[in-house]
């Protein structure tokens, strides 16, 4: 079945870098566009960026520019999402989804992965 | 881009109606017939419930419906049950550079 799995919690220091990964099985990777979405506890959905999976251009919120890098792996179908220069307001859940358009994005995430746990405390 | 505006919290009895708003701009909302909802249990990632303003993914009961007029889109639950109880977020393509801007949520609680 269609399913993205991610990696496990992570518990980083202020100033540190987290990687999460994203394993996509069950279609073809390249053809869809990979997003990655944060939730801060108590809060809504946030959109940080997109990945091709096939070309691996990016297009980042303006909010996260210069902080996040998605890159993709796709021999092992894999997309991941670094965010360096960690602060305590990037505590949160971190997910990847998957855009339900082939080759097209913003029409709508239907698949997501189970989300990553990131804490940032000293 | 500011986050579409949602009520806090709505509510119905089993086998009522509820219906939640999501309102945009001219920019997001009114701009484009891609706006998406969501549903999210606590604890578990959001699903999507609605896309392209009223489409239905496959699986989903057509309990749920989705509609638009102006800034302002709609979700509606029809013939509540239990499960539908959760957090609920609207979603709105905003651009290139924005394909998503999600709403405030709202919470729905069946009475």
């Amino acid at each position: 079945q269609v399913q993205l799995v991610q990696s496990g919690a992570e518990v980083k220091k202020p100033g540190a870098s987290v990687k999460v990964s994203c394993k996509a099985s069950g279609y073809t990777f390249t053809g869809y566009y990979m997003h990655w979405v944060r939730q801060a506890p108590g809060q809504g959905p946030e959109w940080m960026g997109w990945i091709n999976p096939n070309s691996g251009d990016t297009n980042y919120a303006q909010k996260f520019q210069g902080g996040v890098t998605m890159t993709r792996d796709t021999s092992i179908s894999t997309a991941y999402m670094e965010l360096s220069s960690l602060r305590s307001d990037d505590t949160a859940v971190y997910y990847c989804a998957r855009d339900l358009m082939f080759g097209g994005f913003g029409y709508g995430m239907d698949v997501w992965g189970q989300g990553t746990t990131v804490t940032v405390s000293s | 881009q500011s986050a579409l505006t949602q009520p806090p919290s709505a509510s119905g009895s089993p086998g009522q109606s509820v219906t939640i708003s999501c309102t945009g701009t001219s920019s997001d909302v009114g701009g484009y017939d891609y706006v998406s909802w969501y549903q999210q249990h606590p604890g578990k990632a959001p699903k999507l419930m609605i896309y392209e303003v009223t489409k239905r993914p496959s699986g989903v009961p057509d309990r749920f419906s989705g509609s638009k007029s102006g800034n302002t889109a709609s979700l509606t639950v029809s013939g509540l049950q239990a499960e539908d109880e959760a957090d609920y977020y609207c979603s709105s393509y905003a651009g290139y550079n924005i394909p998503y801007v999600f709403g405030t949520g709202t919470k729905v609680t069946v009475l």
